[in-house]
């Protein structure tokens, strides 16, 4: 079963900033098979990213994903107050889904 | 879109069992699978299971397996999570998902279920 880490914990950071999280897997694992989910206090996960690259309907440009292997990055260019959230990684395989434990992005 | 909307709030016994409902709107419900994912009290999403009414097959987490039940009225475009022998740490936040092949594109608002004596 494949495990994925994700760093760092928590960010504190300000609006305007850029964002780099990172998404870790235990073994390589196919870029189509992995996601990214934003979730606000109080409510569902939206998704953000799928197949590492391709964003979401309506998802705004300022969130871009990358990465191959094991090792895959959501980046976003410029931080807005909205942004402040927690995002996790997602991987499919073997008709099973995993997700990371999260990174918290609060306000500096 | 399709958009999904569970049923509310339930308080339970530790030992007695819980079922959650997840209605879909939108989209040809037998076309695609609904997944359901947790979340304790400040922790992280944890998948349970996922059911595809097409082909009436589900899979489940190792954590679940013997545990949960997931089924669908197709009547009625809902889906069903019956979680059995209810302990406190299954005090969580429940969503049902639809899967989209390998996300998850719309979730439901979120059922919280409690478990105490």
């Amino acid at each position: 079963e494949i495990v994925l880490t994700q760093s760092p914990g928590t960010l504190s950071l300000s609006p305007g900033e850029r964002v780099t999280l990172s998404c870790r897997a235990s073994q390589s694992v196919s870029s189509s098979y992995l996601a990214w989910y934003q979730q606000k206090p109080g409510q569902a996960p939206r998704l953000l990213i799928y197949g590492a690259f391709s964003r979401a309907t309506g998802i705004p440009d300022r969130f871009s994903g990358s990465g191959s292997g094991t090792d895959f990055t959501l980046t976003i260019s410029r931080l807005e107050p909205e942004d402040f959230a927690v995002y996790y990684c997602q991987h499919y395989g073997s008709s099973l889904f995993t997700f990371g434990p999260g990174t918290k992005v609060d306000i500096k | 879109q399709v958009q999904l909307v569970q049923s509310g709030a339930e308080v339970k016994k530790p030992g007695s069992s819980v079922k959650v409902s997840c209605k879909a709107s939108g989209g040809t419900f037998s076309s695609y699978a609904i997944s359901w994912v947790r979340q304790a009290p400040g922790q992280g999403l944890e998948w349970m299971g996922g059911f595809i009414p097409m082909f009436g097959t589900a899979n489940f987490a190792q954590n679940f397996q013997g545990r949960v039940t997931i089924t669908t009225d197709e009547s009625t475009s809902t889906a069903y999570m019956d979680l059995s022998s209810l302990r406190s740490e299954d005090t969580a936040v429940y969503y049902c998902a639809r899967e989209r092949a390998y996300f998850f594109d719309s979730w439901g608002q979120g059922t919280l279920v409690t478990v105490s004596s």
